[in-house]
């Protein structure tokens, strides 16, 4: 059973670049959610896809937008990045029968200068 | 949403039982009781929860008060790879479907 695997771990972006981060769920979880944290903070949670479709999402404006493919693994977009997107990008799947057992990857961390 | 009050940081000798407490005084009826842990530079990591037993797997042990107005997690014989920022939180699933996350216990496990 292979856990969740997220890419690139680091990354350097500019002011005004698009950034996409990729998951690869746990086998066998079908929902997979995104969290944002910044330094010192805990997660923040960006949104959930299930079946391909968003099934939730925080408080955070449309340039950060998502996708989920039928193997489940999943994209998460930032267009317009900011200096405050500066952040470790969190990805987390699940089963949708056991929803709040959240497996989470190790993360990608993003710098934008 | 129930709030959580978690103090902000923890020590615990090497060996001994860590206890890690949680305040949710304005749970309500439907809402369960999680903890997560994440160890520095990694994700977090789900550990337990429960809605009013006390439950128990290889981890961890999760004492919830009869009024469900507190938590306690505990490990019952915690080691240096313990230390980590405990988070508990308290939600409705299936309903919610995010975790909300606070600023957590930083627990120091020292030898």
């Amino acid at each position: 059973e292979t856990g969740v695997t997220q890419s690139p771990t680091h990354l350097i972006k500019t002011r005004g670049q698009q950034v996409t981060l990729r998951c690869s769920s746990q086998s066998g979880h079908n929902t997979v959610s995104w969290y944002q944290q910044a330094l010192g903070q805990g997660p923040q949670f960006i949104f959930q896809y299930y079946r391909e479709e968003e099934n939730g999402r925080g408080n955070f404006p449309p340039r950060f937008s998502g996708l989920q493919f039928p193997n489940y693994s999943s994209e998460l977009n930032v267009n317009a990045l900011e200096l405050d997107d500066s952040a470790l990008y969190l990805c987390a799947s699940s089963w949708r029968e056991a929803p709040g057992e959240l497996f989470f990857g190790e993360g990608s961390r993003l710098t934008v200068l | 949403d129930a709030k959580t009050t978690q103090p902000p940081s923890m020590d615990c000798a090497e060996g001994r039982a860590a206890n890690l407490p949680c305040n949710h005084s304005t749970i309500s009826g439907n809402e369960y009781v999680y903890w997560y842990r994440q160890i520095h530079s990694q994700g977090p990591q789900y550990i337990i929860h429960g809605l009013k037993n006390n439950e128990t797997n290889e981890m961890a042990s999760l004492i919830i008060t009869e009024d469900r107005k507190s938590s306690t997690l505990i490990l019952p014989h915690a080691t240096l790879r313990d230390t980590a920022v405990y988070y508990c939180i308290v939600r409705v699933v299936p309903r919610d479907n995010d975790m909300r996350f606070g600023a957590g216990t930083r627990l120091t496990v020292k030898p």
